[in-house]
């Protein structure tokens, strides 16, 4: 059975605080990618890697960075958290020619006041 | 730049069929999507279209494709209390991106 998992389904920080949303795959596929999901908007892609210490820009990626130091994993990271970043936070990955195969993670609900 | 647009809401009556449109703009699209989403969950790839069909049945899902004018369908025939989430439409924008409609909310009464 196909997994992706994100570290925590719930997550509240302050302001100015610097978040680490962890994605993790068991599928040992090339793609991973990071969206956001807003109502009404559908899910921004923020940024995607096909490949260890690759990665690219998607269609919003100021106030975002991201890493990918092992093929399993792929990080989101927040440098200075702003409250127009509380969102839920999708994580997804696929091999890298099966985009009818995008498998997704349950999502992380963040918070920031 | 590409765009997905969809209805935001669609209310129906238990065992009617469900309609959910979506138009695209992107003439380039391989694939056609619909993503299933639940309450409190991720995403699930409920079904797929090829871009030289018109049409692909699974089941209850019927997915029907006019690529002239770059609109795509997803009907769910006999819906039931289950079949309550958002439904998203996506394109296939590129090799490595997806393009995700803003997701039609589907709400099943009795």
């Amino acid at each position: 059975d196909v997994k992706v998992t994100q570290s925590s389904r719930y997550l509240v920080k302050r302001t100015g605080e610097k978040v680490f949303l962890e994605c993790v795959q068991d599928m040992d596929h090339e793609n991973m990618f990071w969206y956001r999901q807003d109502p009404g908007l559908g899910l921004r892609l923020i940024y995607f890697s096909y490949d260890v210490k690759m990665k690219e820009k998607g269609d919003i990626p100021e106030g975002y960075s991201v890493s990918r130091e092992k093929k399993e994993r792929f990080s989101l990271i927040l440098e200075s958290a702003s409250t127009n970043q509380t969102s839920m936070y999708l994580c997804a990955s696929r091999l890298l020619d099966r985009a009818d195969e995008q498998y997704f993670g349950p999502g992380t609900r963040l918070t920031v006041t | 730049g590409e765009d997905v647009e969809q209805s935001l809401f669609l209310s129906v009556r238990e065992g009617d069929s469900s309609v959910i449109n979506c138009t695209y703009t992107d003439s380039s699209s391989t694939y056609l999507y619909w993503y299933k989403q639940e309450p409190g969950a991720g995403l699930q790839l409920l079904t797929y279209i090829f871009s030289n069909m018109d049409m692909k049945q699974d089941q209850r899902l019927t997915v029907l494709l006019n690529k002239k004018d770059k609109h795509l369908s997803l009907r769910i025939a006999d819906t039931q209390t289950g079949d309550s989430a958002i439904y998203f439409c996506a394109d296939s924008g590129g090799y490595n991106k997806l393009i995700f409609g803003a997701g039609t909310r589907l709400a099943v009464h009795p």
